[in-house]
């Protein structure tokens, strides 16, 4: 069956970068879009950005450019978010799902939390 | 700047049907923008009630449907029970590929 399998709870000190893996499996890793949300406490969904793993294209939100990163590993089916510069408001559960014309399948979620 | 629309609550009783809409700031949804639509509950994992306008996600039940009605995407849940209490969240693919999602509609089962 479809999964997404993402890395566990990371806590970073304002300033510096977290990068957060998905690993995928079940379904060609290759052929599907994997985008990356977010939820801040208390909040609804925060789309950051996407990534074909077969081109390796990607696209990202207006308000996160130069901040985000997503990138792949087609070898082991995984892609990562990596998030730079980071400030307390980024303290949130992030996401990765498939798109399938929308999304039909999510990460189980990471909790990264910004302290210091 | 595209803002999805939710209404931010609603009610129905118990064994009956309500339907949830989508709308888009900048005009009508449509099939092409591929409305999705997810259970949001604390501390879970996103759950895909519909995605694709009106495709079930695998394990959902059929009381749960999706559409396009007039100008919005819409949710219908029909025999409603109390465990569909929680916030509903759609989401729309824009061209060039980034989502936007509503603010969600919280629903209550009483």
């Amino acid at each position: 069956q479809v999964q997404l399998v993402q890395s566990g709870a990371e806590v970073k000190k304002p300033g510096a970068s977290v990068r957060v893996s998905c690993k995928a499996s079940g379904f060609t890793f290759s052929v599907y879009f994997i985008h990356w949300v977010r939820q801040a406490p208390g909040q609804g969904l925060e789309w950051l950005g996407r990534i074909h793993p077969r081109s390796g294209d990607t696209t990202y939100a207006q308000k996160f450019q130069g901040r985000v990163t997503v990138t792949r590993d087609t070898s082991i089916s995984t892609a990562y978010l990596e998030l730079s510069s980071l400030k307390s408001d980024d303290t949130a559960l992030y996401y990765c799902a498939r798109e399938n014309y929308g999304p039909d399948h999510w990460g189980q979620g990471t909790l990264v939390t910004v302290s210091s | 700047q595209t803002v999805v629309t939710q209404e931010p609550s609603f009610s129905v009783s118990p064994g009956g049907t309500v339907t949830l809409t989508c709308g888009l700031s900048s005009g009508s949804v449509s099939t092409s923008d591929y409305p999705s639509w997810y259970q949001l509950t604390p501390g879970q994992a996103p759950r895909t009630l519909i995605y694709n306008t009106n495709i079930r996600s695998s394990g959902v039940p059929d009381r749960f449907s999706g559409s396009i009605l007039g100008n919005k995407a819409a949710l219908t849940i029909t025999g409603a029970q109390a465990d569909d209490e929680c916030d509903y969240y759609c989401v729309v693919h824009m061209s060039g590929g980034f989502w936007v999602f509503g603010g969600g509609t919280k629903l209550t089962v009483l």
